[in-house]
């Protein structure tokens, strides 16, 4: 398993500025995954963050508005760039520890997510 | 390509009825399929996963699920329903490569809320 820790868990910001969410995991990881969940929706994956190589985006994210960072291997940032109010959001990190040798069919594990309020 | 339909956006039970909250999946490979669980204002929890061992999968608090690749569905049911399983339910897919490596990318349904009456 792994224990994901989040920050912080909640914020209200005003629209314009800049959020950085910390996603710490207590084991080394391959890969690391950022979803957003909006009021009433359910999880959207919006990028992979891959250890020494820019994060995978998905289609309609992009890097100017959701840069992430990934320095090791326990360890990334997404930052939620000039909000408006529509990226008020749950913002979730999520990880699946990959045993090498036994087959690499785990669950993923997430953080308890980033409670986002524009106003 | 992988994705998730759940057929039903709200269920709704009486404490000690049956519960079944619907799922079909699409995959091009062999698919792993979750089902998560998200109480209110709390994380995402797992119930159940399937990896393609045994097709009856048993989870926690009493839910499992069976997996029908005929039928491309992985429904989960519970006997009994208790007051503390209303919650949203989200039935969840990895996307896996053609050797069966997962490394976590999921593609999550649109969740199911379950209401569960006195």
């Amino acid at each position: 398993s792994a224990v994901i820790s989040q920050k912080p868990s909640r914020d209200i910001c005003q629209r314009g500025t800049s959020l950085t969410i910390q996603c710490q995991v207590d084991s080394q990881v391959t890969m690391m995954f950022w979803y957003r969940q909006q009021p009433g929706q359910s999880l959207t994956l919006i990028a992979t963050a891959n250890q020494g190589s820019e994060a995978t985006y998905e289609s309609g994210f992009v890097i100017d508005k959701f840069p992430i960072s990934r320095p090791n291997l326990t360890f990334s940032t997404l930052t939620v760039s000039n909000m408006s109010p529509e990226d008020s959001s749950i913002y979730l990190c999520s990880v699946a520890p990959v045993r090498l040798g036994t087959g690499p069919r785990t669950e993923a594990f997430f953080g308890q997510g980033t409670r986002l309020t524009v106003v | 390509a992988q994705s998730v339909t759940q057929l039903d956006s709200h269920v709704s039970v009486s404490e000690g009825t049956p519960v079944l909250l619907r799922c079909n999946y699409s995959s091009s490979y062999s698919p792993s399929l979750f089902w998560y669980v998200q109480h209110p204002n709390k994380g995402l929890q797992l119930l159940l996963k399937y990896t393609s061992a045994a097709t009856l999968v048993k989870g926690i608090n009493g839910f499992e699920a069976e997996f029908k690749k005929s039928e491309t569905s992985f429904h989960l049911t519970k006997p009994s329903a208790h007051m503390s399983d209303a919650a949203e339910y989200f039935c969840v897919v990895s996307v896996n490569n053609a050797g069966g490596t997962s490394y976590g990318k999921l593609t999550f349904g649109q969740g199911t809320i379950l209401t569960v009456h006195p």
